[in-house]
């Protein structure tokens, strides 16, 4: 089945600063989304990013579906930004919604 | 989006006990899923609960030991039989609407821990 990986696994940040975050996935996928989940352990929808690139506030994504990655960009890190990122793609190129998680970015901003 | 309620939020049960999990959307949705959180990892997709019929289960999950319902298109219950400690985890509701729209959204989840 779909491979997922993220990386960097763990990523420490002073509030204020950028990040990139990284999902690889192993097949073609016809959608991915990307989760936040907070310290209280609430998943919340990021992005819904078969391809290209979305914008919400101070958060943006782009999936490059041809060459199986997409990023995750913070900027202006705020400490409420901290827990865990997580991807998500279809477990099969055939399927849209029946998806698989990759293993997350626990991601801390310090102020 | 959908809003998804879920309880119990938390429970602490005895060794070789059953818990339901209940799960309620605010509105009518297509697709309902169940995902199993461990400590410190990611989310396991459980099943697909099928409104009308028979969950479809992933590899290594069984119907016996993780019965799921979904009488219509908007509750689904699970329930996990004769637990023991290694049960303990978080168990998380979600829905996707509609063949093109298929955003998942969570519920708030269930703490498990078996004692």
């Amino acid at each position: 089945g779909i491979q997922v990986e993220q990386s960097p696994p763990d990523l420490i940040l002073q509030e204020g600063a950028n990040s990139t975050l990284r999902c690889n996935f192993s097949d073609s996928v016809n959608n991915l989304q990307w989760f936040h989940q907070n310290p209280w352990g609430q998943l919340i929808n990021l992005f819904y990013i078969p391809s290209g690139t979305k914008q919400n506030g101070r958060l943006s994504a782009t999936t490059v579906a041809t060459e199986r990655y997409s990023l995750l960009y913070i900027s202006s890190s705020q400490t409420t930004d901290s827990g865990v990122y997580f991807c998500a793609v279809p477990k099969e190129e055939t399927s849209y919604d029946k998806v698989i998680f990759g293993p997350g970015t626990s991601l801390s901003v310090i102020p | 989006s959908a809003v998804i309620s879920q309880k119990p939020s938390r429970d602490i049960c005895q060794r070789g006990t059953s818990l339901t999990i209940q799960c309620q959307v605010d509105s009518q949705v297509t697709m309902m899923f169940w995902y199993r959180q461990q400590p410190g990892q990611s989310l396991t997709l459980i099943a697909t609960a099928n409104q009308g019929s028979e969950a479809t289960y992933e590899s290594g999950f069984v119907i016996d030991k993780f019965p799921i319902s979904r009488p219509n298109l908007t509750f689904s219950t699970l329930t996990v039989s004769n637990m023991s400690p290694e049960d303990s985890s978080i168990y998380l509701c979600s829905a996707s609407g509609t063949r093109g729209d298929e955003k998942l959204f969570f519920g708030s989840g269930t703490q498990l821990s078996v004692l």
